[in-house]
């Protein structure tokens, strides 16, 4: 099992409100991700780091933002919620190995399928 | 940049056959391909990776093989059981200094009918 948490697991919440998605690890690892997945299936990376202080944007425009104050925490907020937000939200990690090193997976959290009305 | 194709997008099969799915990436620095199963309602996870120098992996009922000139990846499922009905990502993963960058594939959703 991997160790890597996301609150809430769902939410549903009406329109203009400000929402803040937990995502937690304890591995330790260096590089953490969001990703949006709608029910067409496919994983839009939305936000990344590389660690604290870090925060890039993925390949897909999100109106989202993040923050990455401690390693094992990578929260995503969105200020004012509209429903074209509605959908569910994956966090990851994996470790950084420095170079041309070993490669690893990356593991998910449980996600959280967001709902706005 | 990196782009990853995956076929078929959707797959039936009976109980105790066989299951193909086909990746395709584009980016030749990858050196690593995890596939991943995503069961309704959680996240995906792991079930079998391979790495640039290895041709083929199996585990259990579980394959992958890797065909870095073609820069093509299947994953094979023998003996497919009721559980096995989920959707599936493959990855295509190129290093950086800071660890992996992961394009996934746009998935395939696998139905084994009893």
């Amino acid at each position: 099992e991997a160790d890597i948490y996301q609150t809430p697991r769902y939410l549903v919440i009406g329109t203009g409100k400000k929402i803040t998605l937990e995502c937690s690890q304890t591995m330790g690892h260096d590089k953490m991700y969001w990703y949006q997945q709608d029910p067409g299936m496919e994983l839009h990376l939305i936000h990344y780091s590389y660690g604290v202080n870090s925060t890039e944007k993925g390949d897909l425009s999100s109106e989202s933002t993040v923050s990455r104050i401690r390693t094992e925490h990578f929260p995503l907020t969105l200020e004012s919620a509209r429903p074209s937000h509605t959908s569910q939200y994956l966090c990851a990690s994996s470790p950084s190995v420095g170079g041309l090193g070993l490669n690893t997976e990356a593991f998910f959290g449980q996600g959280t399928r967001l709902t706005v009305v | 940049g990196e782009n990853v194709e995956q076929h078929p997008s959707t797959l039936s099969v009976q109980e105790g056959d066989s299951a193909v799915i086909k990746c395709t990436y584009s980016d030749s620095a990858s050196n690593y391909s995890p596939w991943y199963k995503q069961e309704l309602g959680k996240g995906p996870q792991l079930i079998i990776d391979i790495r640039s120098n290895v041709g083929e992996k199996k585990d259990q009922r579980i394959a992958v093989t890797l065909n870095k000139t073609a820069k093509h990846f299947s994953l094979h499922i023998t003996e497919t059981q009721p559980e096995d009905s989920a959707v599936y990502f493959c990855a295509a993963s190129t290093p950086d200094n800071y660890g992996q960058n992961f394009v996934f594939g746009p998935g395939t959703r696998l139905s084994v009918l009893p």
